[in-house]
Parts: structure tokens; C-alpha cells; sequence
């Protein structure tokens, strides 16, 4: 079983709808949680992080986390073209190995059609 | 501020050749990774350094790739010999601090044929 788990899509929707992304993940070592964007032939960039469950917003983006049912989520509301890329879920957390680097789920490619 | 940078941006090489990778990360950022990125998965982390110093490299696959970050700036990440399952995006990200707040470069793209 990987450690966080990410649907690839791809995940098509009309120009102002809303988004809803999700991952799971099994280790509860993990303690901060990420969202990237990454367009194609480009590096993934840091969208929105939290490191408690509950909700955040900035812009037109909220993220949600449940460390209960280990599941994160980050919803985009009033979709644009320009939001069509492959959103990716990063967790991290102190290991048993002293690891702290990023886990990432495997992305979604979302879709905004005009 | 000026990103990560990194060279080649593609490179074609054949099975069993050698080929290395630059990266030269944010002014000031102590840490630096090379994440694997293989076409449809997320990346995967191959190396973290803390300056020149190895923190993780429990997933770099030891017997042909080797990576370097002489005196804590530049790194080096070298393939040698290369298989066809070594092709992939070659990320390089730095940050000031180990959780958040990583920049990752454009990457580059190795095919090996």
C-alpha cells in the first residue's frame, strides 16, 4: 500500500465550477500537509500548506484536513482555464528513520474547459 | 529572487551511458533535494542535503547513482550506468526551513533509449 494515495484523473470541468481534490494517506507520522501545482514542463510550486485539521482558505482555494479519517482535501471554487495543470498532495512528518522530507501522492490532472 | 536553476533542461542518452545533472539552489537555502519524477507518478525523493552534508539518501539507488553539493551550494547528480527505467524528470528544490516553503527548479527531462 502506498503511503498516500491520489486519484490521476484526468478530472474535466466546465470554466466556474468547483474543484474538489482529494489524497489519503496510512502514516500518522505525517503532521504538515501540502498542495502543489505543477504545469506541464514546469517544477511543481506551493499552492497552500496546514499543519492542523480543519479548513483554510486563501483565494479561491480551501484546504481541508481530517487527520482522523487521514484524509486531505483542497477544493477550488470558480474554476479558470488557467487553473488547468496536475495538482499534487505532499505530506511530511518526523519518521522513525529521522526523515522529514516531502511524501507526495501521485497528482491529479485537472481540466477547465472555456 | 532568483529560482532554481537547473541544466540540461533534456537530455537523450543510451543504456549503460553515463550522465550527470546541475542544480544551483536559492541564495541562502541550506537545504537541497533531487526528487525522481517518473511520467504519471509524483516525485519521489532521491537525496536531501543539509549544506554538504547527506540528511536522507535511504532511496537513492546506490550502485549507479551519485550525487555531490560541494561546499553547500551547487549539486551534481550523476547516473552511471543508466537503464531504461532511470528515464524521468530530475527535479532539484531547495528551502530555508525542512518542511514548507520548498522551490523546485523546471527539471530536467532524461530519456534514455
Amino acid at each position: 500500500q502506498k503511503e498516500v494515495e491520489q486519484d490521476p484523473g484526468p478530472l474535466s470541468v466546465p470554466e466556474g465550477a468547483i474543484v474538489s481534490l482529494n489524497c489519503t494517506y496510512s502514516n500518522s507520522a505525517f503532521q504538515y500537509f501540502m498542495w502543489y501545482r505543477q504545469y506541464s514542463r514546469k517544477g511543481p510550486e506551493l499552492l497552500m500548506y496546514t499543519y492542523s485539521s480543519g479548513n483554510k482558505e486563501d483565494g479561491r482555494f480551501t484546504a481541508q484536513v481530517d487527520k482522523s479519517s487521514k484524509y486531505i482535501s483542497l477544493f477550488i471554487r470558480d474554476s479558470q482555464p488557467s487553473d488547468s495543470a496536475t495538482y499534487l498532495c505532499a505530506m511530511s512528518g518526523l519518521m522513525d528513520t529521522g526523515r522529514r522530507a516531502l511524501t507526495f501522492g501521485s497528482g491529479t490532472r485537472l481540466q477547465v474547459q472555456p | 529572487e532568483a529560482g532554481v536553476a537547473q541544466s540540461p533542461r533534456y537530455k537523450i542518452i543510451e543504456k549503460r551511458q553515463s550522465v550527470a545533472f546541475w542544480c544551483n539552489p536559492i541564495s541562502g537555502h541550506a537545504t537541497l533535494y533531487w526528487y525522481q519524477q517518473i511520467l504519471g507518478q509524483g516525485p519521489k525523493l532521491l537525496i536531501q542535503f543539509q549544506n554538504n552534508g547527506v540528511v536522507d539518501d535511504s532511496q537513492l539507488p546506490k550502485d549507479r547513482f551519485s550525487a555531490e553539493r560541494l561546499k553547500g551550494v551547487d549539486s551534481t547528480l550523476k547516473i552511471q550506468p543508466a537503464k531504461l527505467e532511470d528515464s524521468a524528470v530530475y527535479l532539484c528544490a531547495s528551502s530555508a526551513d525542512s518542511v514548507f516553503g520548498y522551490t523546485f527548479g523546471s527539471g530536467t527531462r532524461l530519456t534514455v533509449v
